[in-house]
C-alpha cells in the first residue's frame, strides 16, 4: 500500500532552534517525495522535491531508503516558518498521496 | 498570471441537496486534479483529468460524487444527495502536463458545509 505518515501533528520551537519535521513512507519501487507548505491564509505550494536535492528557504530533506523516510530539517529556525507542512508521495497518474500533516509553530 | 481559481470559496448546503464546484485551472494546463481535505487531515486524490478525459477517478467515494471537464480547461465536481460527511475542503491542482511529475499548482479551495 501507499501511504505517507506525519507522527507529528504540533511541532513548537523556539527562533533559533534546529527544526527536523518527520515523514516516513510506504511505496513498493523507487519514490519520488515531495514537502508542501501552507502558510496562514495562503494556498498549499511546493516547497521542495527529493529528486531536486535542493534547499529552499533554509530546508533540506533526504531520502533514505533503508529507513522509508524524507524528514525535512533546517537548522535555524525562523518565525516565518510557521506553517503546516505536507510530506506527499507520487502515486500513479501523477496523483500525491499526502500525510496528515505537521503544523510548525515557531515562537519569537 | 493567474493561478488555479475555485468558486465558490465557501458553499454550505443542507443534508440531501446537490452541489456543483468550480476548478479554473492556469491556462494551458492539460493535466488538473482534485482533492479532498477532512479536517485534520492531509489533501486527499479524487480524481485526475487529462485533457477533457478523467484518466483515473480512483478516489471518488462513491457514485455520488462525478467531475467533468468538457473543454479540457474548466472543471466541475458534483455531488449528489449530500452527506454531512462530505463536508471538508474540496481542492483543486493543475498542472503543465501529465506525463512525468510536472508540479501541481494549487487553487484555494471549495469549503463545503453540508448541515
Amino acid at each position: 500500500a501507499q501511504r505517507v505518515t506525519q507522527p507529528e501533528k504540533l511541532l513548537s520551537v523556539f527562533k533559533g532552534a534546529p527544526v527536523e519535521l518527520k515523514c516516513n513512507y510506504s511505496y513498493s519501487g523507487s519514490p519520488e517525495l515531495f514537502w508542501y507548505v501552507q502558510y496562514s491564509r495562503q494556498r498549499l505550494q511546493l516547497l521542495l522535491r527529493h529528486i531536486s536535492r535542493e534547499s529552499i528557504k533554509g530546508f533540506t530533506a533526504d531520502l533514505n531508503k533503508g529507513e522509508t523516510s524524507f524528514h525535512l530539517k533546517k537548522p535555524f529556525a525562523q518565525e516565518e516558518d510557521s506553517a503546516m507542512y505536507y510530506c506527499a508521495l507520487l502515486g500513479g497518474y501523477n496523483k500525491l498521496i499526502f500525510g496528515a500533516g505537521t503544523r510548525l509553530a515557531v515562537h519569537p | 498570471g493567474a493561478g488555479v481559481s475555485q468558486t465558490p470559496s465557501n458553499k454550505v448546503t443542507e443534508k440531501g441537496k446537490y452541489v456543483e464546484l468550480r476548478c479554473d485551472p492556469i491556462s494551458g494546463h492539460t493535466a488538473l486534479y482534485w482533492y479532498r481535505q477532512s479536517l485534520g487531515q492531509g489533501p486527499e486524490f479524487l480524481i485526475y483529468f487529462q485533457g477533457t478525459g478523467a484518466a483515473d477517478d480512483s478516489g471518488l467515494p462513491n457514485d455520488r460524487f462525478f467531475a467533468v471537464r468538457p473543454e479540457g480547461s474548466v472543471s466541475t465536481l458534483k455531488i449528489q444527495r449530500t452527506e454531512r460527511g462530505d463536508s471538508a475542503v474540496y481542492l483543486c491542482a493543475s498542472s503543465a502536463t501529465g506525463g512525468g511529475y510536472n508540479e501541481q499548482f494549487f487553487g484555494p479551495g471549495t469549503r463545503l458545509t453540508v448541515l
